[in-house]
């Protein structure tokens, strides 16, 4: 079985911040990461995804992810918060079977103050 | 442009009606989910299809019910059995071809009246 687990489901920095949001995951096969984000009352959009090769993974919107098999692991980051990034974000993780279904963390709700 | 419809926006259901949620995809896709969104929580699996004709129960299945009778469509149907239905519904799709994730639709809100 695999699951995500998200650190803080609310994270607020100050416009022009640094933005890590975390996300740790389990799997008993080489995994498939994804980060999405939702923005109030709409659907999810795909920020970026590790399949394989390599492991800094870029994103629209100044995010990326780096896949960090050792500390199994894969954390968000954007330089510099902007006032748009405040959404909620999700990690999720394939490990291959079952369909290839995707398994969601419990979301972080980025706050970006001015 | 190809990806996932879902209507209405917005739904109101009175106490002990059933109600149905549209989704339609044109990515020629072959898997669909439906999934459910409290506020403050994270998404729970309902359904999934995997092929037409074909669907299984995801976590909380009880008080839905689901069809896939094309591969464009697999609608949603709230019964009254489901003695707690407001939230945010969010259907989704992807290509079994391939490990790329997830497709979502903008999502329906139901709410009880």
């Amino acid at each position: 079985a695999q699951s995500v687990t998200q650190l803080g489901s609310h994270v607020s920095v100050s416009e022009g911040a640094l933005v890590l949001l975390r996300c740790n995951y389990s799997s008993s096969v080489p995994p498939y990461l994804f980060w999405y984000v939702q923005y109030p009352n709409q659907g999810l959009q795909l920020l970026l995804k590790y399949t394989t090769g390599a492991t800094l993974v870029k994103g629209i919107n100044g995010f990326e992810a780096e896949f960090k098999k050792s500390e199994t692991s894969f954390h968000l980051t954007k330089p510099s918060a902007h006032m748009s990034d405040a959404a909620e974000y999700f990690c999720a993780v394939s490990d291959g079977n079952a369909g290839n279904m995707l398994t969601f963390g419990g979301g972080t709700r980025l706050m970006v103050k001015p | 442009d190809g990806g996932i419809t879902q209507s209405p926006k917005y739904l109101f259901r009175k106490e002990g009606q059933n109600v149905t949620l549209s989704c339609e995809q044109n990515l020629n896709h072959d898997a669909m989910y439906w999934y459910r969104q409290d506020p403050g929580q994270g998404l729970r699996l309902i359904y999934y299809s995997q092929i037409v004709n074909d669907f299984q129960k995801g976590d909380i299945a009880e008080g839905y019910s689901v069809s896939r009778e094309k591969k464009e469509s697999f609608p949603l149907t709230v019964t009254s059995a489901q003695k707690n239905p407001t939230a945010f519904y969010l259907c989704a799709s992807r290509s079994t071809g391939g490990n790329y994730g997830y497709t979502f639709g903008s999502g329906t809100r139901l709410t009880v009246v």
